[in-house]
């Protein structure tokens, strides 16, 4: 399964919302996580069951969609959101993740 | 806290091995299936290894029959023996934990593998 996430980039200012999305190349029904990646460290899941919010993670973060589309919502982005986000589809194997989105400050 | 530290990193040549380790803390590690994911430069992820607690093993099928997967339990270790290295292969390596289905909670900060003459 092919994913492919929209915008490659995408340029926001601190306290606007930020909408990415991920498209699976055939249906992965809710079977889609989101991960955050930020320089030097490791992915940190977001969301998992494509709307279930992780441990401890904000609830400025949402997630919706089924099947072949998918939504990251990020309500209002602080300054430690600025990051890149990778979709992943774990229906099918082999699991795969999109190419992933940047968020940069506008 | 749980804590996965990789090391073994560094410069190879095309057709040369490398041995990656993984150090877990803060969890039962025995219970929990294991994975090695990469990054090529300007590249997305992709799962290269897996392991179940008691030794299943799951392998893409780009590192099939060149690279091995093992554990040890009882030191609370995770490594990735890889053989004949090419230079496709040079990317970031992280250790993941395997969580639910299939996803990962938690990782290391990633080891850097490079194959080049």
């Amino acid at each position: 399964i092919v994913m492919t996430q929209s915008p490659a980039t995408l340029s926001v200012s601190p306290g606007e919302r930020a909408t990415l999305s991920c498209r699976a190349s055939q249906s992965v029904n809710s079977n889609l996580a989101w991960y955050q990646h930020k320089p030097g460290q490791g992915p940190r899941l977001l969301i998992y069951s494509a709307s279930t919010r992780a441990t401890d993670i904000p609830a400025r973060f949402s997630g919706s969609g089924s099947g072949t589309e998918f939504t990251l919502t990020i309500s209002s982005l602080q300054s430690e959101d600025f990051a890149v986000y990778f979709c992943h589809q774990y229906k099918n194997w082999p699991r795969t993740f999109g190419p992933g989105t940047k968020v940069d400050i506008k | 806290e749980v804590q996965l530290l990789e090391s073994g990193g560094g410069l190879v040549q095309p057709g040369g091995s490398l041995r990656l380790s993984c150090a877990a803390s803060g969890f039962t590690f025995s219970s929990l299936s294991m994975y090695w994911v990469r990054q090529a430069p300007g590249k997305g992820l992709e799962w290269v290894s897996g392991i179940t607690g008691d030794g299943g093993t799951y392998y893409g099928d780009s590192v099939k029959g060149r690279f091995t997967i093992s554990r040890d339990n009882s030191k609370n270790m995770l490594f990735l023996q890889m053989n004949s290295l090419r230079a496709e292969d040079t990317a970031l390596y992280y250790c993941a934990r395997l969580v639910g289905v299939s996803n990962f909670d938690h990782w290391g900060q990633g080891t850097l593998v490079t194959v080049s003459s």
